[in-house]
Parts: structure tokens; C-alpha cells; sequence
């Protein structure tokens, strides 16, 4: 599976949005852009997908670039339970039912 | 939406003995299973696939013989930790997918304490 680059850690202030970007510059054409978060000492949960245009859900944003090779995930106002790790990953949709690879993610803290 | 739930949540042992973990989808089936560790500070690091009906696929690097897999039902994967070593103790995750979505469910997580 192509590989993604996130920032280790960002910061943000309740209510305020954030963007959390993500950088997959060598997405292949049937990759979707998963964004998974784990809040501590819990199991990963879903947070939101998409292929090449914007997605909305109940939980956030998914912005992606035109080319593909970069994504971003808006949380448009964060809260205290918004403080977890999120996690940018690509899966082929040619292999919905395979596993996923975890990269490193990028740790939000949530600040009051 | 779809709930996989883990047993125990937590589990203290000695070491050398050995530790069951059972994952179970609650309201939909899964041929395939996915068994994944995490130790402190760090990602969700794939340890094996489990398989309905025929034996569990393991990553390399990590011994079949030690951490056993069994996919009894459609429902059902175990996780035993045999012959228990401190250097296990760790946070062991599953997920299963019911087939019909790209949403990836998992697990609460094991948290599991060799002594």
C-alpha cells in the first residue's frame, strides 16, 4: 500500500476548527483515503473516507486535493473528546477486506 | 453501526502462562478477522489475519506458535498468547469488516500485563 506522511502532533483550541493534513504523493488510482482516530487506551474507530471529491459526514470534513496526492481532515469545531490520534491511511479499493496499515498519525491536543 | 467487541479488557498474568483474547462481531459476520498490537507510544502494528474456516496468515516476524489464532464461527476469533513473557505485555486490537463497506470496525482493545 502507498505510504502517508502526517505531522506528528498538532495543537488546537476548543471550538475552533482544525485541519489535519495528510500527504500521500504515491496514491495509486484505485486508492481511497481513509482517516481512522483513536482515542486513548481504545480501539481505532472510523472516522471518514473518500476517493477523489470532498466528503461530509456527521464527524468531519474530508478535503482532497485535485491531484490526489495530498488530503486534508477538518474538524470544524473541536472538542475535549476530539483530543486522539488520528490516522490518514490509503486502501485499495480492490481490497476493501484487506487490513489496514497504520502509519504513524498525528496527535491532537485539544486545548480548553 | 457495526460493534466488535473484545474479552477481556484487561488481563494480568504471570509469566509463562498463557492468555486467551476472544474478539467477536456482534451483529454481523466476518470471514476474516485482523489481530493487531500496539505498544505504548506507537502505532497499530498488524500481527496476523484470521480466517474463517482455514488457518490465520501471520506478518512476519511474529511466531505462529506463540500467538495461536483460532476463527471457530463467522463470529468468533481467538487470540492466545502462549507461554506469556513481559515483552508481551501490550494493547492487542481486532477488527473485522462486514463486507459491505470500506468502514474498517474494531475492537476496544486488550490491554495485557505479563508479570
Amino acid at each position: 500500500d502507498a505510504k502517508t506522511t502526517q505531522p506528528n502532533s498538532m495543537e488546537s483550541n476548543e471550538e475552533e476548527p482544525v485541519h489535519l493534513p495528510c500527504n500521500h504523493s504515491t496514491i495509486s488510482g484505485t486508492d481511497y483515503i481513509h482517516w481512522y482516530r483513536q482515542l486513548p487506551s481504545q480501539g481505532p474507530e472510523y472516522v471518514i473516507h473518500g476517493l477523489t471529491s470532498n466528503v461530509n459526514n456527521r464527524m468531519a470534513s474530508l478535503a482532497i486535493a485535485e491531484d490526489r496526492k495530498s488530503s486534508t481532515l477538518i474538524l470544524h469545531r473541536a472538542t475535549l473528546r476530539d483530543a486522539a490520534v488520528y490516522y490518514c491511511i490509503l486502501r485499495d479499493v480492490q481490497n476493501a477486506g484487506n487490513m489496514l496499515t497504520f502509519g504513524g498519525g498525528t496527535r491532537l491536543m485539544v486545548k480548553p | 453501526g457495526a460493534v466488535v467487541s473484545q474479552h477481556p479488557s484487561r488481563v494480568i498474568c504471570k509469566s509463562g502462562t498463557s492468555v486467551k483474547i476472544e474478539c467477536r462481531s456482534l451483529d454481523f459476520q466476518a470471514t476474516t478477522m485482523f489481530w493487531y498490537r500496539q505498544f505504548p507510544k506507537q502505532s497499530l502494528m498488524l500481527m496476523a489475519t484470521s480466517n474463517e474456516g482455514s488457518k490465520a496468515t501471520y506478518e512476519q516476524g511474529v511466531e505462529k506458535d506463540k500467538f495461536l489464532i483460532n476463527h471457530a464461527s463467522l463470529t468468533l476469533s481467538t487470540l492466545t498468547v502462549t507461554s506469556a513473557h513481559p515483552e508481551d505485555s501490550s494493547f492487542y486490537i481486532c477488527s473485522a469488516n462486514p463486507g459491505e463497506t470500506y468502514e474498517e470496525y474494531f475492537g476496544p482493545g486488550t490491554r495485557l500485563t505479563v508479570t
